[in-house]
Formats: structure tokens, C-alpha cells, sequence
């Protein structure tokens, strides 16, 4: 089956407290980026990459960190996490930024 | 740069009535439209596209949407609501010309009542 999968789906961590969000995604695609959704904002992009070893920042990416060392895979780092992070993640994966975006599940931030 | 507005953040809808999502977007070039939706706890999954072609686009689950270039528009629609239509509702816009750049809407919410 097609699909994209996030780990963890909830984390509550503390300030300061480094953390890593898992994508994989298993349908060879070299288009994945990461989304945070916040109340009456919709989704925002914060990292996207083209291909392995490929990445680029999207419109919110202060104080998150990205890598694509695997084709498959694309974690999110935040390497000291702040109150102002809480969101819920999404970690997306296309053929190309123009065809259908495939989102994974979802991942529920708190930082307290 | 490209931008999204949906106009309404919440929509309630008898059931069998007509839905109908605003979208309005700005681009400096040919855009690609696209309509997502959001179960609750869920991702996003896509309804329709509109990339080249025809304007009227069909999707999944009866809706539609029509690509206005002279109006900046790309409204979504179903003719008769099911209870199963109630999610959050996003248009996203992605330039032609540029990689990585999806811009989504701030999202709808669709109420449907009995």
C-alpha cells in the first residue's frame, strides 16, 4: 500500500529537549517536504526537498533542521524545541511539488 | 509569489443542499490548483486538481470545481451535502514555474446538519 508514515503521531517534550519527527515514504518519490497546521492558518511549509541530499527552506523554517540522506526518508530535527513549536506536523511526499501530494498522518507537537 | 484565500472559515450545510467553497489565489504565472481535504485526525487527502485543459475539474466524492482564470478563482462545489462531506476543506496553489512551493489556503471547515 501506498503511503507515508510519520513517527511519532504524539510527543509532548519539554523546552530545550531535542527531538526528531520520522517520514518514510515507500513510493520512490523524490519530492517530500514537511508542513506545520496551526488554527486559521492552514499549512505552512517549512522545509521541502527535491532529492536525496537536495533540501530547501519553505516559508517557516527558523529553528527546524531537515535532512534527505535516503530517497525514502526525510526526518525533521528540532534541535531545541520552543513553546512556539506546539503544531501539528505533516510530512508529504509527491512525484514532482505539481502532482498530488500524498500526506502522512500526522504528527501532534506539544512543547511545554 | 503566490497566495490563497478561501473565503469563510466555517460552513454549515443541510444535508442535501447545495456546498460551495470559495477559493480565490494570485500568481504571477499559469497556476496549479488543487483541492485537498482533512478528516478529522487524519491527513490531508487530494479531491481534485487542476493543472492544464479543461477548467471544469471533476474529483472524488461528487465534487467539482471550475477554474476562473479572469475571476483568480477556483471554487469548489457538490450539488446535494452528505454527512460524510464534514471535514476541513484546503485549496493550495503551486506556481508552474517554481519547485517546492505549495501554498495552501487557511482551510474551511464544512458543517453538515441533518
Amino acid at each position: 500500500e501506498a503511503q507515508v508514515t510519520q513517527n511519532p503521531r504524539y510527543l509532548i517534550t519539554v523546552t530545550g529537549k531535542k527531538l526528531t519527527v520520522t517520514c518514510s515514504q515507500n513510493m520512490n518519490h523524490e519530492y517530500m517536504s514537511w508542513y506545520r497546521q496551526d488554527p486559521g492558518l492552514g499549512l505552512r511549509q517549512i522545509y521541502y526537498s527535491m532529492n536525496v541530499e537536495v533540501t530547501d527552506k519553505g516559508d517557516v523554517p527558523e529553528g527546524y533542521k531537515v535532512s534527505r540522506k535516503e530517497k525514502r526518508n526525510f526526518p525533521l530535527i528540532l534541535e531545541s524545541p520552543s513553546p512556539n513549536q506546539t503544531s501539528l506536523y505533516f510530512c508529504a511526499s509527491s512525484s514532482t511539488p505539481n502532482t498530488e501530494a500524498f500526506f502522512g498522518q500526522g504528527t501532534r507537537l506539544t512543547v511545554v | 509569489a503566490q497566495s490563497v484565500t478561501q473565503l469563510g472559515s466555517h460552513v454549515s450545510v443541510s444535508e442535501g443542499a447545495l456546498v460551495l467553497l470559495r477559493c480565490n489565489y494570485s500568481s504571477s504565472v499559469p497556476p496549479y490548483l488543487f483541492w485537498y481535504v482533512q478528516y478529522p485526525n487524519q491527513g490531508l487527502q487530494l479531491l481534485l486538481k487542476y493543472t492544464t485543459g479543461a477548467t471544469l475539474v471533476k474529483g472524488i466524492n461528487g465534487f467539482e470545481a471550475e477554474f476562473k482564470k479572469s475571476e483568480t478563482s477556483f471554487h469548489l462545489t457538490k450539488p446535494s451535502a452528505h454527512m460524510s462531506d464534514a471535514a476541513e476543506y484546503f485549496c493550495a496553489v503551486s506556481e508552474s514555474d517554481s519547485w517546492g512551493k505549495l501554498q495552501f489556503g487557511a482551510g474551511t471547515q464544512v458543517v453538515v446538519t441533518p
